[in-house]
């Protein structure tokens, strides 16, 4: 099955702590994001990769990091610089050109600090 | 650039056609026009895209005006189940930019 893997659906951080949020896709894609989600509000663009070995920032960066060695993965790590990381975590990828506009989301990763 | 602009919330009644428009003012040339749904603790998930006039589906239609700046997602006969929130993020010319998300339209549907 074709798709994209977020993992772990739920996650407790103490206060202080850094932790990394898994996201993998088997879609070929070129182009993955995060997002944050707070409740009963819309996403919001933390870090996204057009390629593998580069990132930008999106709206809200400050106290997050980002990788992208592989093609496959595009992992997010909440630093203890982030102040409120409670919230709702969302991973996304799609196709690069044409009309390959369509992104595929995982199911979320719900983080709460402790 | 500004997000796209869409009402907060709607109500209808199972059965209803609904229509709910976007504004893309600030709309690149080369952008499709997306639609996406969530519900609840799940990421959204992709509906429906079109560059102009109007696109059908086997879940919705949209309709884009010439100018598209608005379009249109209509929901034919909504059923109890299609209560979620719907977004019309900026950003749909591939994976070369971004998607920005707003903050939807949260449509409640009630029996």
């Amino acid at each position: 099955d074709g798709g994209i893997t977020q993992s772990p659906k739920y996650l407790f951080r103490k206060e202080g702590q850094n932790v990394t949020l898994s996201c993998e896709q088997n879609l070929n894609h070129d182009a993955m994001y995060w997002y944050r989600q707070d409740p009963g509000q819309g996403l919001r663009l933390i870090y996204y990769s057009q390629i593998v070995n580069d990132f930008q920032k999106g709206d809200i960066a400050e106290g997050y990091s980002v990788s992208r060695e592989k093609k496959e993965s595009f992992p997010l790590t909440v630093t203890s610089a982030q102040k409120n990381p409670t919230a709702f975590y969302l991973c996304a990828s799609r196709g690069q050109g044409g009309r390959n506009t369509e992104a595929f989301f995982g199911q979320g990763t719900r983080l709460t600090v402790v | 650039l500004a997000k796209t602009t869409q009402p907060i919330s709607m109500d209808s009644y199972e059965g209803q056609e609904v229509n709910i428009t976007c504004s893309h003012n600030n709309i690149a040339t080369n952008d499709y026009i997306t639609w996406y749904q969530q519900f609840p603790s799940q990421g959204p998930r992709f509906i429906i895209q079109g560059y102009k006039t109007k696109v059908t589906n086997e879940v919705a239609s949209l309709f884009i005006p010439a100018d598209r700046k608005s379009s249109t997602l209509s929901l034919p006969r909504v059923s109890l189940s299609d209560t979620a929130v719907y977004y019309c993020p900026r950003g749909g010319s591939s994976g070369n930019t971004p998607l920005v998300f707003g903050k939807g339209t949260r449509l409640s549907v009630i029996a």
